[in-house]
């Protein structure tokens, strides 16, 4: 059975403290990794798609990186309007769902 | 954004009564998916559709049904609403079944 462990379950970090989410994950046949925000009362919003180990992508302050066992969400010098929930999914080969981890809470303070 | 919409945004309703849920996109694609998200769970998926009248379980779908008749519509229907199926409902659209881009949801109270 797929599984995805996000962690921490939530951070608190001073604006301009960079830091790092953790997305650890078993999938046979690993066909997508993703990174989604949500914010509160709101649909999730996508960030990135991840296909192989050693992938990186990046989009303003966040960049998400990829390994065989876990991908990394690094948030560098974060503001405030960071604050939000990420959650990672991920999806074996072949399948058509994601399975998503519960989230990271993320609260940058100014 | 990605054109998807969801109709009700909140609805309150009584044990027992059934209730129907509006996914509708306007970018063609062709997944569609129906999703709850509750605390300490996280996003569940319902049912979701591979195409017009094509349609599979996920992983809370006791309880549920689902129709698309069309390839812009997807509803979600509650049979028989019970208190555990109160609930925020995600709907999310998919071009090829990777990445999913997601509606802005419905606040489901059943009393």
């Amino acid at each position: 059975e797929d599984q995805v462990t996000q962690s921490p379950e939530a951070l608190r970090l001073q604006e301009g403290e960079s830091s790092s989410l953790n997305c650890s994950y078993t999938v046979s046949g690993l066909r997508g990794l993703f990174w989604y925000r949500q914010d509160p009362g709101k649909g999730p919003e996508f960030l990135f798609t991840l296909y192989s180990a050693g992938e990186e992508k990046e989009k303003e302050r966040l960049k998400a990186t990829l390994t065989k066992k876990e991908s990394f969400l690094h948030i560098t010098a974060p503001k405030p309007e960071d604050s939000a929930t990420y959650l990672c999914a991920v999806q074996q080969g072949g399948s058509e769902k994601l399975v998503f981890g519960k989230g990271t809470k993320l609260t940058v303070n100014p | 954004d990605a054109g998807i919409t969801q109709s009700p945004r909140h609805k309150v309703t009584e044990t027992g009564t059934p209730v129907t849920l509006r996914c509708h996109q306007t970018e063609n694609h062709r997944y569609m998916y129906w999703y709850r998200q509750d605390p300490g769970h996280g996003l569940r998926l319902i049912h979701y559709s591979y195409g017009v009248k094509d349609t599979d379980k996920g992983e809370v779908s006791d309880g549920y049904s689902v129709s698309r008749s069309k390839t812009e519509d997807f509803l979600l229907t509650l049979e028989s609403a019970t208190s555990s199926q109160t609930s925020v409902y995600f709907c999310a659209i998919s071009a090829r079944g990777d990445t999913q881009y997601f509606g802005p949801g419905t606040r489901l109270t059943v009393l």
